[in-house]
């Protein structure tokens, strides 16, 4: 299986900061990735799509890129809320598989 | 408005079986491919099994497959994980999730707990 490796696992950082999330795959996922966002005591949110999409209704700081085997998600200025979770999947090949998560947390 | 619900989750002994259910409404089933995903206690997601539009097709993770079987029931808007052979390690929340190219649409999860 594809095994979907995220950097760094915790990421400290203040409002209005730059966020930038890695994802790295074991073999190429071509470009099948997306990324979610999960709060604490809440489902997983779709932010991201075939690496660069964004999903609706997701806002502009949000932005996805990469291909083959690096991607990388970044959040242009923090927010409160983007504080959580994030999770990158890819469907590329089966079984489906999920990174670890990157938490941002308030630095 | 779109929405799906997951239900069936509680307490089972290892060995035993539990069926969850996930009942879609507010769009058409029968037009998307329905997966499960799970979350242990203070861990990361773990995707489970998918089953495709139309039925022709289902997939599982190697953590679960020939004890979990996804199903559908598009006149009840409805998708079914039987689990088989339940293990401590299958404790999480479960979550069933709409999607094709990506997965849009996820309910708040039911909980299930292998324990004696």
């Amino acid at each position: 299986e594809i095994v979907l490796t995220q950097s760094p696992a915790t990421l400290s950082l203040s409002p209005g900061e730059r966020a930038t999330l890695s994802c790295r795959a074991s073999q190429s996922v071509s470009g099948y990735l997306a990324w979610y966002q999960q709060k604490p005591g809440q489902a997983p949110r779709l932010l991201i799509y075939d690496a660069s999409t964004r999903a609706t209704g997701i806002p502009t700081r949000f932005s996805g890129s990469g291909s083959e085997t690096d991607f990388t998600l970044t959040i242009s200025s923090l927010e409160p809320e983007d504080f959580a979770v994030y999770y990158c999947h890819q469907r590329s090949t089966w079984p489906q598989t999920f990174g670890q998560g990157t938490k941002v947390e308030i630095k | 408005q779109e929405q799906v619900v997951e239900s069936g989750g509680g307490v089972v002994q290892p060995g035993r079986s539990l069926r969850l259910s996930c009942a879609a409404s507010g769009f058409t089933l029968s037009s998307f491919g329905m997966h499960w995903v799970r979350q242990a206690p203070g861990k990361g997601l773990e995707w489970v099994a998918v089953i495709w539009y139309d039925g022709s097709n289902k997939y599982y993770a190697d953590s679960v497959k020939g004890r979990f079987t996804i199903s559908r029931d598009d006149f009840r808007s409805t998708v079914h994980l039987q689990m088989n052979s339940l293990r401590a390690e299958d404790t999480a929340v479960y979550y069933c999730a709409r999607g094709a190219t990506r997965l849009d649409l996820w309910g708040q999860g039911t909980v299930v707990i292998v324990s004696s």
